[in-house]
């Protein structure tokens, strides 16, 4: 059975400094892991992906993500925050045969300060 | 249409009444997923539907749950007897075919149960 573990249920940052989301993944075989995003009232958006190509993943709005088997673990990272990040973000991972369902992490409210 | 779909964006129902949650995927995915999201956790699996395969029904959590799907299109979950612990957004997701890994998010219905 595959999980997630994320690790802070809420993150707080000043506009402009940096975004560490971390994120910890169980999974009995090779995973392909995910981060989603989700806006006040907005539908889930895919932020990026890992599925076993490159281990740095970059993403849309400046977001990337990297995989370390080692650690387990498929931290998000953005240089320098921006007001609009603020939203719920969740770490998601999967196993690549068939067509098998997300599984999810619990999220992280991540907050951006003026 | 361009995305996927679904209505009542919002219901209140009263406690011991069904329901039915509508969900138009992508055209052309041959996937379709129902996931639920209560207050502040992540989402919850609850089926899947491949093709004119037999679903994957492991998700529910009750036999109060069911969902069907009309080929490779609609796709509606009927909630029987609707108790308190119902209430959250219900996400429908879709993906292109089997072994294709993005899934994309519908806007969701949210529930709340009186």
């Amino acid at each position: 059975a595959q999980s997630v573990t994320q690790l802070d249920s809420h993150v707080s940052v000043s506009e402009g400094t940096p975004v560490l989301l971390r994120c910890n993944y169980s999974s009995s075989y090779s995973p392909s892991l995910f981060w989603y995003v989700q806006h006040p009232n907005k539908g889930l958006q895919l932020l990026l992906k890992y599925t076993s190509a490159a281990t740095l993943v970059k993403g849309i709005n400046g977001f990337e993500a990297e995989f370390k088997k080692s650690e387990t673990s498929f931290h998000l990272t953005k240089p320098s925050a921006h007001m609009s990040d603020a939203a719920e973000y969740f770490c998601v991972v999967r196993i690549p045969s068939g067509n098998t369902p997300l599984v999810f992490g619990k999220g992280t409210r991540l907050s951006v300060i003026a | 249409g361009a995305g996927v779909s679904q209505s009542p964006s919002n219901k209140v129902t009263e406690k011991g009444k069904d329901v039915e949650l509508r969900c138009d995927p992508i055209s052309g995915h041959t996937a379709l997923y129902w996931y639920r999201q209560r207050l502040g956790q992540g989402l919850e699996f609850l089926i899947y539907f491949q093709g004119n395969s037999a679903p994957d029904k492991s998700g529910l959590p009750s036999d109060r749950f069911s969902a069907e799907r009309t080929g490779e299109s609609v796709s509606t979950l009927t909630i029987q007897r609707t108790q308190q612990e119902d209430s959250a957004v219900y996400l429908c997701a879709s993906s292109l075919e089997a072994g294709r890994e993005t899934q994309y998010f519908g806007p969701g219905t949210r529930l709340l149960v009186l």
